[in-house]
This record gives C-alpha cells, structure tokens and sequence, in this order.
C-alpha cells in the first residue's frame, strides 16, 4: 500500500510564495487531509485542515484535487519564522476495511533574508 | 500546549532497564496517541487509546506497552530498553468529531537516550 510521501526540503525566500505539496494515493475515502508545523525541540502545531478543493485561513491555504490523491500546503509571503517542519497527515486505508492515521515524513523549509 | 504535559523532559538509560514515559491532559479530550520522532523519519504511531478501555497498537508497537489510567493520562512503558528505542517520544489527544478528522494536540515531547 501507497505511504504518504512529501519532498524532504525546501528553500525559500522571505516574502515569496511557497507550496508543499503531499501524495496520499491511498486515501480513506471520508478521512480529511491535515497539515502540522513543527519547530525544533516542540511537538507539532495544527495548521489547517479540509476535504475536497480549497480551505484558507489565517496562516495559509489548501489546495486539494477532486481524485484528493494529493493536497499542497501553500503559504503567502514566508518569513524566517515560518522555518520549520512542515507534516501532512491522512487516514490511510489499510487491509481488512481499517484505517490508520499516516504522517508524512515532513518537509523541512528553510527561509533565507 | 501547556494543556497536554509529559514527564519526563529528558531521560537518559541504560540497554535493559524498564522506564516509563507519562502523559497528562487537560484538554478534556478521549483520544490519546503515543508516537515516536527519528531523525528523517517523521512521525510513527506506537499506540494510541480512544478511551479509558480502548487501546490499539499503532505502527511500531513492540517493545512497548501503554496504560490509561484515567481519562486524562496516558503512560508509555519500555519494559526492557535497548539503544535503538533512542528518538524523541510525543503524547498526543483529540477529540472524537463527526466527519472530519480531529485535530491532534501535542506535548512538548520527552526525550529519551537508551545506552
């Protein structure tokens, strides 16, 4: 069975755009799609969460396809401070009907002046 | 979050000896996970508990057991530590809602180094 599965890193600027994008091919079909921010030495902290096409709040948005295989995690103008790990998290189905809740294995950001 | 705490902060052991992890709530909240941290690894569930009498095995299980001994605390036990149980180990709640998934709380996390 398909794992979750985001790219290890990334660099950015402050003040541009930035996109995370998440595979989940095996998706549980009622299960949501969240995303968590970690920084070193803290649990990781609730960012946002949806369904099925676009979810923005404060901090950023989410973009999710109609097939849901995939979400991306889109933050506008970054700043140093959004450096952290970024984990998207989904039910996943597994055999025998159960379903088990899978993080990725995060995307670290890293934001340079 | 101050709402969900663990004890300890830092633990370091020996291979073979048995250490408990501790977790507490405040929160109010019915489900408790236990995961672990490895370096490149993520996040990987060892067990959670979706209430006082309900425990599950998560995707690493063994070497470890758990105990619910009230709603708001959540114990993870090593019964016989050994060098590669060393990662950083966090507490985790939620609350049970209908259609979406819940939202995860984490603690601080514990820290733990298995000589």
């Amino acid at each position: 069975l398909a794992k979750t599965t985001q790219p290890i890193s990334m660099d950015s600027y402050e003040g541009q755009e930035v996109n995370i994008t998440c595979s989940h091919n095996n998706i549980a079909t009622n299960d949501y799609i969240t995303w968590y921010q970690q920084f070193p030495s803290q649990g990781p902290r609730f960012i946002i969460q949806g369904y099925k096409t676009k979810v923005t709040n404060e901090v950023a948005s989410l973009f999710i396809p109609a097939d849901r295989k995939s979400s991306t995690l889109s933050l506008p103008r970054v700043s140093l401070s959004d450096t952290a790990v970024y984990y998207c998290l989904v039910g996943e189905k597994k055999a025998m009907g159960r379903r088990a809740l899978t993080f990725g294995s995060g995307t670290r950001l890293q934001v340079q002046p | 979050d101050a709402d969900v705490t663990q004890t300890p902060r830092n633990r370091i052991t020996k291979t073979g000896k048995r250490i408990m992890l501790e977790c507490s709530q405040t929160k109010g909240h019915d489900r408790m996970y236990w995961y672990r941290q490895d370096p490149g690894l993520g996040l990987r569930l060892i067990y959670y508990s979706f209430d006082v009498k309900d425990i599950n095995k998560g995707e690493i299980s063994d070497g470890y057991s758990v105990s619910r001994q009230a709603q708001a605390k959540f114990s993870l036990s090593l019964e016989s530590a050994i060098p590669n149980q060393t990662a950083l180990y966090f507490c985790a709640t939620s609350d049970l809602r209908t259609g979406a998934t819940e939202t995860q709380y984490f603690g601080p996390g514990t820290r733990l180094l298995v000589l």
